[in-house]
């Protein structure tokens, strides 16, 4: 089944405590990006990836980090977790996204405390 | 902001009635996609408009592009129960990169 997953579905941390989540497509789509969705503000992107070790920042990169050393994988990482990065994070992969838009994996909800 | 703009923010309709959601965006878009997400899961692709097309269908869902206005909606026909869900607008502008509007929370009561 053509899937982008996910892991883990939810994650309790404390502030400080490094963190990965990790992201995997399997539709060797070249495109992948995570966003993070709050209350009120919809979804923002953090980063995103055109292609392997090609990545850039997206509209909120502050406090993450992103490797895309394979076409699949995609982790993202919280170096320093802080309780603003508690969210709703969701991976997305696509390729030709103006023909087919996005595959959304089923996201992670992040707790800072 | 580059965020494109639901209305209403929320609405709640009775079975069999339609359902129409608006987005508005600022800038140039290549096409403007709509997502639904069940509550706190992944957004599922549901239709894409180009940018030279004015309206678009798909089953009980029709879309509607005005590029002079930055607008378009979305109209759900025969709503049903199982439609309960948030809907949101995405644009695409000449990256691969898609801009989301912050949703319209969508409640069909049977």
């Amino acid at each position: 089944e053509a899937q982008v997953t996910q892991n883990p579905r939810y994650l309790i941390t404390v502030t400080g405590k490094k963190l990965t989540v990790t992201c995997s497509q399997n539709m060797n789509h070249e495109y992948m990006s995570w966003y993070r969705q709050d209350p009120g503000l919809g979804l923002r992107q953090i980063y995103y990836s055109m292609n392997v070790e090609v990545t850039d920042k997206g509209d909120v990169p502050e406090g993450y980090k992103v490797s895309r050393k394979e076409k699949r994988n995609f982790p993202l990482i919280l170096e320093s977790p802080s309780p603003n990065q508690t969210s709703l994070y969701f991976c997305a992969s696509g390729s030709d996204v103006g023909v087919y838009g996005y595959t959304f994996g089923s996201g992670t909800r992040l707790t800072v405390v | 902001s580059q965020q494109g703009e639901e209305d209403p923010q929320a609405l709640s309709i009775q079975e069999g009635e339609n359902a129409t959601m608006n987005c508005s965006y600022k800038t140039s878009i290549n096409n403007l996609q709509w997502y639904r997400q069940n509550s706190g899961r992944g957004l599922v692709h549901l239709i894409l408009i180009r940018s030279n097309e004015r309206e678009k269908h798909s089953g009980r869902l029709r879309v509607t592009l005005d590029t002079s206005k930055k607008s378009s909606s979305l109209l759900i026909t025969a709503s049903r129960a199982a439609d309960t869900a948030s809907y949101f607008c995405a644009f695409q502008g000449g990256s691969e990169k898609l801009v989301f509007g912050k949703g319209t929370k969508l409640t069909v009561n049977p």
